[in-house]
């Protein structure tokens, strides 16, 4: 099973400035690997895909990057909406699995 | 528009059964591969099982195997697990979504149900 790391556990930002989030994966996953942000009592909602391409109907300020095993989402400017817990997800290998969670707070 | 909408959670006592269901909306289940994913109380995401587009390959996440089955009924245009044998640690809040295009990318997701294992 392919394990996900992701780093920092927690972030803590201030609306306006700039947010990394890490990921990092046990073996590689060559690109398959996506981004989703959850908010309290939501479903998740599907951010980036394969790497790098934004999912339909995301803000340009979500981007993200990497290949093999290190990954990085980076939101550019953080929006009061923004503050959320970011999951990884890789569908390298069965079984699919996901990183503990970033979560993003004020 | 495309929506999925769980049903069927609920407490049950361990050892007993439970079966949820999806009704999607807005496309054609038959045509997609589906997936189970859970979220037990503060705790992060769980992949669960999957049900490949043409119904004839699924699959399942060890910690379930053997006691979850996912089916599809294509006439109502749902997709249902059967979760039998239910432990505590299988208290959850119970996600289906959609993998898009063929893949195991989830682009949209249900609002959960929440399934309670307690005696």
């Amino acid at each position: 099973e392919i394990v996900l790391t992701q780093s920092p556990a927690t972030l803590s930002l201030s609306p306006g400035e700039r947010a990394t989030l890490s990921c990092r994966a046990s073996q590689s996953v060559s690109s398959s690997l996506a981004w989703y942000q959850q908010k309290p009592g939501q479903a998740p909602r599907l951010l980036i895909y394969d790497a790098s391409n934004r999912a339909t109907g995301i803000p340009a300020r979500f981007s993200g990057s990497g290949s093999g095993t290190d990954f990085t989402l980076t939101i550019s400017s953080l929006a009061p909406e923004d503050f959320a817990v970011y999951y990884c997800h890789q569908r390298h290998n069965w079984p699919l699995t996901f990183g503990g969670g970033t979560k993003v707070e004020i | 528009q495309v929506q999925l909408v769980e049903s069927g959670g609920g407490v049950v006592q361990p050892g007993r059964s439970l079966r949820l269901s999806c009704a999607a909306s807005g496309f054609t289940l038959s045509n997609y591969g589906m997936h189970w994913v859970r979220q037990a109380p503060g705790k992060g995401l769980e992949w669960v099982a999957v049900v490949w587009s043409d119904g004839s390959d699924k699959y399942y996440a060890d910690s379930v195997k053997g006691r979850f089955t996912v089916s599809r009924d294509i006439s109502k245009n749902t997709l249902d697990v059967q979760m039998n044998s239910l432990r505590a640690d299988d208290t959850a809040v119970y996600y289906c979504a959609r993998g898009r295009s063929g893949s195991s990318i989830f682009d949209y997701w249900g609002q959960g149900t929440l399934v309670t294992v307690s005696s």
